[in-house]
């Protein structure tokens, strides 16, 4: 069975440029979450969908958006880039069985904001 | 607002030894436990988990130790080993919610 799939692995971006993320979760995984890790930070989290609802929010600005296909594919965007927007970003995925379950990560899109 | 502390930032310990990390949560309302193991350019991958209703578990090398009371759990790793060298997240989950230690970098002397 095929792990999680991030693209791209890698981006370079300008400040105030936009980018959009791409997640692939494991086949028959439904719920899907977005970290940002920074060394400073570690593990933030960002959001979580299911079945194309955002189900849970973290504590960024609203620059930071995702969705979520009917295939549970995710995508995550980030608008008017700033420095300190540099981080890896992580997707992770589960299965929805009502109560927390292993979520498995993928190996993350390496973002710098030049 | 950090809700789940982990500490210490990073361990130093012998080949044989017995590494021990410690989480402290606040949220109570928190239910699933999970230990995570990230090796540099990887993502994190699920190491061992536990939940309020038992107070131990044990994979293998992995224990983990929770005490609900004290909204505290700990990751034992006995028979350390160099292999075992990377950087261990905590957390704690509700509803998959999932917030995050800030990690804590183990590296094992030979």
């Amino acid at each position: 069975k095929a792990g999680v799939t991030q693209t791209p692995r890698y981006l370079i971006k300008t400040r105030g440029q936009q980018v959009t993320l791409s997640c692939s979760p494991i086949s028959g995984h439904r719920s899907v979450s977005w970290y940002q890790q920074t060394p400073g930070q570690g593990l933030q989290f960002l959001f979580e969908y299911f079945s194309e609802t955002q189900r849970n929010k973290g504590n960024f600005p609203g620059r930071f958006s995702g969705r979520q296909f009917s295939n549970s594919r995710s995508e995550m965007n980030v608008s008017t880039l700033e420095l300190g927007d540099s981080a890896l970003y992580l997707c992770a995925s589960s299965v929805e069985t009502g109560v927390n379950t292993e979520a498995f990560f993928g190996q993350g899109t390496r973002l710098t904001v030049v | 607002q950090q809700q789940v502390k982990q500490s210490p930032q990073s361990l130093i310990v012998q080949k044989g030894g017995i590494s021990i990390i410690n989480c402290a949560y606040e949220n109570t309302a928190f239910d699933y436990f999970p230990w995570y193991q990230q090796f540099p350019g990887k993502g994190p991958a699920l190491l061992i988990a536990i939940r309020p209703d038992v107070s131990e578990k044990k994979e293998g090398r992995f224990t983990i130790s929770f005490n609900k009371s004290a909204k505290q759990f700990s990751l034992h790793i006995m028979d350390s080993q160099p292999g075992d060298s990377a950087t261990y997240f905590c957390a704690a989950s509700v509803n998959n919610d999932m917030r995050f230690g800030a990690g804590t970098r183990l590296t094992v002397k030979p």
